[in-house]
């Protein structure tokens, strides 16, 4: 596989679920994001790892745990969630070097319904 | 604070020519990136500006004045697969994008 793949494409779980979200890259790219889009709202970025470590946390409710065993893989893990975190949750990795802005290449996205 | 601004849809014809355009205000600059996403998909890198002026890549552009705070792509020949949301980007202080609502074009024949 290329590029950036996402498992599953689609969920539906309760408020009293929990459920995970995988990412891969196969990039060779250091960091990765995970994102959240809403219908006619902007990306909203939730979390940054670099190197395998988390240099972002935008003010995401403890329901949602990131984890990032290498630089390959991350998950979000799903707790507790209410119906207003259904949405579009995107994955990204990029190359990043010593600043500046790297193109983020993306995952196609896990469906997420809370219902 | 950083705020980026894009129309919320726009319409055109098939072998036309559209214009969609960005302003945004930064504290600083490291350049305006511009991603497309088709319905359901995942959004794909266009562009990256850093420097004023046009640039030119097959069917689409992408043109940026960092004197005012202004992009905009181009989209040339217009067919039925461009029918996409158009999304524009720039880097924060932390270089963490910070992204525009998306632009929704709807081509028809």
């Amino acid at each position: 596989e290329t590029g950036v793949t996402q498992t599953p494409r689609h969920l539906v779980m309760g408020m009293t679920n929990k459920k995970s979200l995988k990412c891969e890259q196969h990039l060779g790219h250091n960091a990765m994001y995970w994102y959240k889009q809403s219908a006619k709202k902007p990306l909203e970025l939730m979390f940054v790892y670099n190197f395998k470590e988390q240099t972002e946390n935008n003010s995401v409710p403890s329901r949602f745990s990131p984890e990032c065993p290498n630089s390959s893989h991350l998950f979000l893990h799903l707790h507790t969630l209410q119906p207003e975190d259904s949405a579009l949750y995107l994955c990204a990795s990029s190359q990043d070097g010593d600043g500046g802005a790297y193109t983020q290449y993306f995952g196609p996205g896990t469906r997420l319904t809370v219902l | 604070g950083q705020n980026i601004d894009q129309p919320t849809e726009m319409t055109a014809t098939e072998g036309a020519i559209v214009q969609i355009n960005c302003t945004y205000q930064t504290s600083g600059f490291n350049g305006l990136f511009w991603y497309q996403q088709h319905a359901g998909e995942a959004p794909t890198f266009l562009s990256y500006n850093v420097l004023d002026g046009l640039e030119e890549k097959g069917r689409f552009s992408s043109f940026l004045s960092r004197s005012k705070g202004y992009s905009y792509l181009l989209l040339k020949e217009l067919q039925m697969k461009d029918s996409a949301s158009y999304l524009c980007a720039v880097p924060d202080s932390n270089y963490q994008l910070i992204w525009g609502a998306g632009t929704k074009l709807i081509i028809k024949p």
